[in-house]
């Protein structure tokens, strides 16, 4: 059984411009979810899915950060315009139903943006 | 008042010894708790998850929950320097979301 797996494992941007991660979850697992973390902190939550539909959003997604999960699969998120503000780990987790919320973390992607 | 609080260490303890770690929450609907361990530059592994008041045990890992005390804690057991990491808490409120401290980090020297 693989584990989630993310990519890139790295990102630099200049501010400004936009940039999308991918997330591959656990096989079979329903659950999806974003985490940013930045140096110092705990993972924040940013959104979650249940399959396709796209459940909770944190009130630190602003409107330039999206999130997919278009046929319960894979995910992405998106975020228009960087800023320097946005450079952490973004880390996605998946879960399954049946563990009673045990998330596993992807390696995550460290974006930088100059 | 922040939701879930740990001390951030670090905590240093010989090897060999009993590492003991702490964190209180604020939401007492809070239904499941985790401990995950995270090393320097990758990302979160769980290691202990629980959800009943008590003890449960996983090889050198204990992990204990007071519901009426709103506190969790971590023991692990024969201490090694490879356990030398930060300990995330983390808290499940009401929704699938995780809430998770700062984390503590642990220092096991030889």
């Amino acid at each position: 059984d693989t584990g989630v797996s993310q990519d890139p494992r790295h990102k630099i941007t200049k501010r400004g411009q936009n940039v999308t991660f991918r997330c591959d979850p656990i096989s079979e697992h329903n659950r999806l979810y974003w985490y940013r973390q930045t140096l110092g902190q705990g993972p924040e939550f940013l959104t979650y899915f249940q399959n396709e539909a796209q459940l909770e959003k944190s009130r630190l997604l602003s409107d330039r950060f999206s999130a997919e999960r278009p046929k319960g699969s894979f995910s992405t998120l998106e975020i228009q315009r960087t800023e320097q503000g946005d450079s952490a780990m973004y880390l996605c987790a998946s879960s399954s139903g049946d563990s009673m919320y045990e998330q596993y973390f992807g390696p995550g992607t460290r974006l930088t943006v100059t | 008042q922040k939701e879930v609080e740990q001390n951030s260490g670090p905590l240093s303890v010989p090897e060999g010894a009993i590492a003991s770690l702490n964190c209180t929450y604020s939401d007492r609907v809070s239904q499941s708790f985790f401990w995950y361990r995270q090393y320097s530059g990758k990302s979160p592994e769980l290691i202990m998850s629980i959800y009943s008041n008590g003890d449960k045990e996983d090889g050198r890992f204990t992990a204990q929950l007071n519901k009426a005390s709103q506190y969790v804690s971590l023991l692990i057991r024969d201490s090694q320097p490879s356990d030398s990491a930060t300990y995330l808490c983390a808290v499940n409120i009401e929704t699938d979301k995780l809430i998770f401290g700062t984390g503590t980090r642990l220092q096991v020297f030889p």
